[in-house]
């Protein structure tokens, strides 16, 4: 079956940097748009980007545009995001999802700290 | 942004008694090509959100058929017919129609 599994996570201060990875199986990576969703207690649900199956096609949210950079590696099934010049206010739960406008496979989730 | 705004934001139900989650947008959701990428999620405690409910209507496989979701254009409904103790948790309706794709604030369901 769909598995999404997030990785990276943790503590980082303000203005740092971090890059969050996630592995899929049980479907053809290859073929799917690839997402990155954050959830908040204060904002809810937030979709912050989505790629292409061949990268060509990428797309941000206006919260994270210009400091995080959405990516792929079709070989090792691996989605990533590098996230640059951190902001308290990007602490959250970073989940990758499949696909884009409909988002029916989740993982399981990893949080991103920001804190001095 | 589209705005989805989710109605009532806490809904305390009686097992065994229906229960009914409104969701309007501030834009038509109906996309260019005829679909309407309007979707429905539960999220238990502690877990990662489970799509029960696409495009407006089509349940996914494994979702019980007390689950049920209806609409059109900026208006949309998810019905629980006789809701059970594992329904309990948050729903949300989010719309993949226009970029970014958003989400309701989330109803949170609870057992009287």
């Amino acid at each position: 079956q769909v598995q999404l599994v997030e990785s990276g996570g943790g503590l980082i201060k303000p203005g740092g940097s971090l890059r969050l990875s996630c592995t899929a199986s049980g479907f053809t990576f290859s073929d799917y748009y690839m997402n990155w969703i954050r959830q908040t207690p204060g904002k809810g649900l937030e979709w912050i980007s989505y790629i292409s199956p061949t990268s060509s096609d990428t797309n941000y949210a206006d919260s994270v545009r210009g400091r995080f950079t959405i990516s792929r590696d079709n070989a090792k099934n691996s989605l990533y995001l590098q996230m640059n010049s951190l902001r308290a206010e990007d602490t959250a739960v970073y989940y990758c999802a499949t696909p884009s406008r409909l988002a029916e496979h989740w993982g399981q989730g990893t949080l991103v700290t920001v804190s001095a | 942004d589209v705005v989805m705004t989710q109605s009532p934001l806490f809904l305390p139900v009686t097992l065994g008694q229906p229960a009914s989650i409104s969701c309007r947008s501030s834009q038509s959701l109906v996309y260019s090509n005829g679909d309407t990428y309007l979707n429905w999620f539960q999220q238990r405690p502690g877990q990662s959100p489970r799509r029960l409910i696409y495009k407006v209507s089509n349940r996914d496989s494994a979702v019980p058929d007390r689950f049920s979701g209806s609409g059109s254009g900026t208006d949309f409904t998810l019905k629980i017919s006789r809701v059970e103790a594992e329904d309990v948790g948050v729903y949300y309706c989010m719309q993949g129609t226009h970029w970014p794709w958003t989400f309701g604030q989330g109803t949170k369901v609870e057992i009287k």
